[in-house]
């Protein structure tokens, strides 16, 4: 597509229920990153992807946390479980590469736990 | 590790007036430079980037040069808008890692 793309780009959902949120980078690109964006917390580093491999998972949270990649393109991030601080902002990101390439982000979906 | 440390907010400028956000990193390799903007209800956008040291990038008016000596990546713009009104973020990507690595963010309001 022409952008990232991700999906819903609002979700309220009650707490202890399970999300899936969707990200769809842009064609070509083998890099692919989540983000967070709390308030006051400001862009926190979940997950990273190459391809369809993460080498690097160590923003996730917690074990509730989960996410995959697959064909090298759509991402899901899962969490289960949800609490109330869980509620923020999640953004994806692809790159045509790493190191000095941009990064084009989605619209992000915003989560609200209640 | 890789870090970035932005001025805090937020700003209140008129019309016209002159813009600056500092920002300062610490990398651990030679990291690109960005900053980063996101007006009201859009998502994250590059405003302008600088590769190496010296390099000066530039974008809708505003600018910023890799200044190695001081670890810095100052954002200025000689005659802000109402329509600048955003939150101006500060970022760095270090080849080796590959994250970015973002500053907590600056908001920034224009008065007409």
């Amino acid at each position: 597509g022409a952008g990232v793309s991700q999906s819903p780009s609002n979700k309220v959902t009650e707490k202890g229920k399970d999300v899936e949120l969707r990200c769809d980078p842009i064609s070509g690109h083998t890099a692919l990153y989540w983000y967070r964006q709390s308030l006051g917390q400001g862009l926190e580093f979940l997950i990273y992807f190459q391809g369809n491999s993460a080498p690097d998972k160590s923003g996730l949270p917690s074990d509730r946390f989960s996410a995959e990649r697959t064909g090298g393109s759509v991402s899901t991030l899962t969490i289960q479980r949800t609490q109330q601080e869980d509620s923020a902002v999640y953004l994806c990101a692809s790159s045509v590469g790493t190191g000095h390439t941009e990064a084009f982000f989605g619209q992000g979906t915003r989560l609200t736990v209640v | 590790g890789n870090s970035v440390t932005q001025m805090e907010g937020p700003v209140t400028l008129s019309e016209e007036a002159f813009l600056t956000i500092n920002c300062t990193y610490t990398a651990t390799g030679y990291p690109s430079l960005f900053w980063y903007v996101q007006y009201p209800g859009e998502g994250l956008q590059l405003l302008l980037k600088a590769t190496k040291a010296d390099d000066k990038g530039s974008n809708k008016g505003f600018e910023a040069t890799y200044r190695k000596e001081t670890t810095s990546f100052h954002l200025e713009k000689g005659s802000v808008q109402v329509s600048d009104s955003a939150v101006y973020f500060c970022a760095l990507s270090d080849p080796r890692s590959y994250k970015l690595s973002f500053g907590a963010g600056t908001t920034v309001t224009v008065r007409a």
